[in-house]
């Protein structure tokens, strides 16, 4: 069975500063997607980055970026220059490349100090 | 698109009353998702459709629970009898079959808040 580990229940950072966030899974399949998602407050669930497993490359969007390292299966998130509204729970999931089955992880909360 | 709809956002109900939740998906979208969130729990997985059937409800925790997606723009979540510990964030969310349009993303709606008193 797929798992998703994320072994921080709670992170915090500066405003400005970097935070990373971690993320395991675990399956036997070779061809798979990954995503992180935020739910701040408002409880609406948005996603933040994507990363298709059989690409090499670390997928970014803007200040978010990931470390996909696929023989260790570990995905982890890190957010730059981190902004208040940054702050929010993110959950790290995991989907096979036929789309029928998302395993999430237990979620990070992120608190960011001003 | 104007993203996955459900109804009602919140819905306070006595304990034994019939709750039931709604959502229309993306058009478009071939998977339909029911995920529970509580503080103890986490995200769980309901149940999920392919093409309006249903594939895999092992996640219904229990009789009183049942799910339908009588066509591609519209499902239900029903709980009946209605309890107290059902209280929690029911979220629908919406896929298409990655490759078709090479995402693969879950999109959500805004969820239902259901108080079970």
């Amino acid at each position: 069975a797929q798992t998703v580990t994320q072994s921080q229940p709670e992170m915090s950072v500066q405003e400005a500063e970097t935070v990373t966030l971690s993320c395991t899974y675990d399956t036997s399949e070779s061809d798979y997607y990954l995503f992180w998602y935020k739910q701040p407050p408002s409880r609406q669930m948005i996603l933040v980055i994507r990363q298709e497993a059989y690409k090499q490359q670390n997928a970014t969007e803007n200040r978010f970026s990931v470390n996909f390292q696929k023989a260790a299966k570990s995905f982890s998130l890190k957010i730059s220059d981190s902004q208040l509204g940054d702050a929010a729970m993110y959950f790290c999931a995991w989907t096979s490349n036929t789309g029928n089955q998302f395993y999430f992880g237990t979620g990070t909360s992120l608190t960011v100090i001003p | 698109d104007a993203g996955v709809i459900q109804s009602p956002r919140h819905e306070v109900t006595e304990m034994g009353q019939e709750v039931t939740l709604r959502c229309k998906p993306i058009s478009g979208h071939d998977y339909l998702f029911w995920y529970r969130q509580t503080m103890m729990r986490g995200l769980e997985l309901l149940i999920y459709f392919n093409n309006n059937v249903p594939i895999d409800d092992s996640g219904m925790p229990e009789d009183r629970f049942s799910a339908k997606m009588p066509n591609a723009s519209f499902s239900t979540l029903k709980i009946q009898p209605s309890e107290p510990r059902d209280s929690a964030v029911y979220f629908c969310a919406s896929s298409l079959l990655p490759g078709l349009d090479g995402t693969g993303e879950l999109f959500f709606g805004e969820g239902s808040r259901l108080t079970v008193l």
